[in-house]
């Protein structure tokens, strides 16, 4: 069964604007552990951010945040003030404690000046 | 040493013949993760090695695929016989032992695999 959805397979967004990029999952497990990754064309996978399932606040590092919302098991990726260079493929990732690193599909993000 | 690094970047082979490609993980990590990426998909999990023990294999391993990390450091996945469909990139990943669903893996930028 699918864990990791991400229903926005292309976004686009101004430069300089906010753009929030949908994640939801599907566990039952109360301890897990939510990331977003970041994959250039060059291929490398970069970490961004990390939720944990017991996290009272939300994630932020830098202009990247993550909302979320644990009852609609959401973990969106909001990225604020975008800059050509965050144009690339982000993905939505879940580990949970017994169980592999799961990520889903992808969106393509593409930053326009 | 700064990151994951993975060797080599690109194979063109053909189909039939045995590849083997390499990672070296962050020093100071002592798990090790491979897996497969095909286009417009995320990431799919293979084996994952805590030091030198390999500690679990994905069905998506099958008997053509086998994976070493001989002396807890650098690791090798190997793919005989190859296929067509095992045209894809390979990622490796690695990270320190922390609380399972807390750690976070950083990647190595990838070997592109393409079969003819």
């Amino acid at each position: 069964a699918q864990k990791i959805t991400q229903t926005q397979p292309g976004m686009f967004v101004q430069e300089k604007e906010a753009v929030t990029l949908d994640c939801t999952y599907d566990t039952s497990d109360q301890s897990y552990g939510l990331f977003w990754y970041k994959q250039p064309s060059s291929g490398e996978m970069i970490f961004l951010i990390y939720q944990g399932s017991y996290d009272e606040q939300n994630a932020t590092e830098g202009r990247y945040s993550l909302n979320f919302q644990k009852a609609r098991k959401s973990a969106n990726l909001v990225i604020s003030a975008s800059q050509l260079g965050d144009s690339a493929m982000y993905f939505c990732a879940m580990r949970e404690d017994n169980n592999d690193m799961r990520f889903g599909a992808g969106t393509r993000l593409t930053v326009k000046p | 040493d700064t990151g994951v690094s993975q060797d080599p970047r690109h194979k063109i082979t053909k189909r039939g013949q045995n590849v083997t490609f390499r990672c070296d993980p962050i020093s100071e990590h002592n798990r090790l993760y491979w897996y497969r990426q095909t286009l417009g998909q995320g990431p799919e999990f293979l084996t994952y090695f805590q030091n030198e023990a390999q500690l679990e294999k994905s069905r998506l391993l099958s008997d053509r695929f086998s994976a070493e990390r001989p002396k807890g450091s650098f690791s090798t996945l190997e793919i005989q016989r190859t296929e067509q469909g095992d045209s894809a990139m390979y990622l490796c990943a690695s990270s320190s032992r922390k609380v399972h669903s807390r750690e976070t893996q950083y990647f190595g930028p990838g070997t592109r695999l393409l079969v003819l």
